[in-house]
């Protein structure tokens, strides 16, 4: 079954702590994406990737970190100096950037205390 | 500046009921594409569709309609007879060929009531 994964489903985790959550597909996409979504409100980009050992800000990059060493994989670190980390993390990819539809993961539920 | 509207907050309707959510965009490019999502209570993302800006042809596909009007820049869903399955946020999304990202809409809850 083609698809992406994203673990862990929740995530908890103590202020001043980095985390990092996993994205993985096997779609063969060449472009991968994070997404942040907050209670009530639409997607804002954090990071994108449109091939292997490149990556770019989205709009709200600060805070977080990214790499792009495999194809399948776009692992998102949230850092300390991430403000407000509590969200919900999508991962999403697609045959290439621009006008393709971009097939997204379960997320992921981060909540930092 | 590239924008999606999705005025429509939340709507509630009975079961059975046809609902239309409405998308209005603004973009400067000749060449763009339309998409719309489903978000269920289970927060993954289900692609519905994808239309570029040289085809306005109606799509169908079962209960699903999507109008595309150029004249009026909107991209509008319709459910035909809603079943309570429906219930979700739909998101409504524009990519440019000049711009990598996709704009979002801020989304429309819809609830289907029994």
């Amino acid at each position: 079954d083609g698809g992406i994964t994203q673990s862990p489903k929740y995530l908890f985790r103590k202020e001043g702590q980095n985390v990092t959550l996993s994205c993985e597909q096997n779609l063969n996409h060449d472009a991968m994406y994070w997404y942040r979504q907050d209670p009530g409100q639409g997607l804002r980009l954090i990071y994108y990737s449109q091939i292997v050992n490149d990556f770019q800000k989205g709009d709200i990059a600060e805070g977080y970190s990214v790499s792009r060493e495999k194809k399948e994989s776009f692992p998102l670190t949230v850092t300390s100096a991430q403000k407000n980390p509590t969200a919900f993390y999508l991962c999403a990819s697609s045959i290439r950037t621009g006008g393709y539809e971009q097939y997204f993961g379960p997320g992921t539920r981060l909540t930092v205390t | 500046a590239q924008k999606v509207t999705q005025a429509q907050t939340e709507i509630s309707v009975v079961e059975k009921e046809d609902v239309t959510l409405d998308c209005v965009y603004e973009t400067r490019d000749t060449t763009y594409y339309l998409f719309w999502y489903k978000q269920p209570p289970s927060g993954e993302l289900v692609f519905l569709i994808r239309r570029n800006s040289f085809d306005e042809q109606n799509e169908i596909s079962g209960r699903y309609s999507w109008n595309f009007q150029k004249s009026t820049s909107s991209f509008n869903f319709t459910i035909t007879a809603s079943q309570v399955v429906d219930s979700a946020v739909y998101f409504c999304a524009l990519s440019e060929d000049s711009n990598y990202q996709l704009i979002w809409g801020a989304g429309t809850k819809l609830i289907i009531k029994p």
